[in-house]
């Protein structure tokens, strides 16, 4: 089983819809969990930590549900600048790297 | 200053040559990365540097040749590259290996490399 594991995509949605991702994570030692963006031919860019208690940055919602090792992004009123590759990421405590999931394509149209 | 800096942006070099990738940080992050990435897949993790020490070494081959000279500055040096290694080569930073939950990796813009 890999370790960090998303929806394989690409999700096509038009603008204003609301878009969910999902993540399962199979190390249950490990604490912090990331939801980065990347656009196409561009780095990583961190889009926002993930916490215990779920937190929203504007349209952008993330859950941690640790009983399930599950992870959640939910983007409501899509823009087309929404438009990316989304990577679940993954780290234990200690000396651990971060481990990326495989990313999930979302492509907005109008 | 919150930026990952890495040169050259791209980079072609023909499988005898010898060329250095750079990167640098002045954020007083005391982890370094080097991570290869390849078209639609996610990145995969080459080398850990902590506190100018490596500590991770994910059986890289020796034709990839990690440097820390001091704690703003990473460098890969490469040597007698083959094709398959073309790929987007991506340096980041973290304060230290796995801490903060608050914390990520902040990436480099990466350098594009093509073998010919």
């Amino acid at each position: 089983r890999k370790e960090v594991e998303q929806d394989p995509g690409p999700f096509n949605v038009p603008e204003g819809a609301t878009v969910a991702f999902n993540c399962t994570y199979s190390n249950s030692a490990s604490q912090s969990f990331f939801w980065y963006r990347q656009d196409c031919r561009k780095e990583p860019k961190l889009l926002m930590s993930v916490y215990s208690s779920g937190n929203e940055d504007g349209r952008f919602t993330a859950q941690l549900n640790r009983a399930s090792q599950y992870i959640s992004l939910l983007i409501r009123d899509s823009k087309l600048s929404d438009s990316a590759t989304y990577l679940c990421v993954v780290t234990s405590s200690g000396n651990t790297p971060l481990v990326f999931g495989k990313g999930t394509r979302l492509s907005v149209i109008a | 200053d919150t930026e990952v800096t890495q040169t050259p942006k791209h980079l072609v070099m023909g499988m005898t040559n010898k060329k250095s990738l750079k990167c640098e940080q002045h954020m007083g992050h005391r982890a370094m990365y080097w991570y290869k990435q390849k078209a639609k897949k996610p990145p995969e993790l080459m080398f850990v540097y902590s506190y100018e020490k490596l500590s991770i070494n994910e059986s890289v081959p020796s034709r990839f040749s990690p440097e820390c000279p001091n704690s703003s500055l990473l460098n890969l040096h490469l040597h007698a590259l083959q094709p398959e290694d073309s790929a987007l080569y991506l340096c980041a930073s973290s304060q230290v290996v796995g801490e903060s939950p608050r914390s990520g990796y902040t990436f480099g813009s990466g350098t594009r490399l093509t073998v010919v």
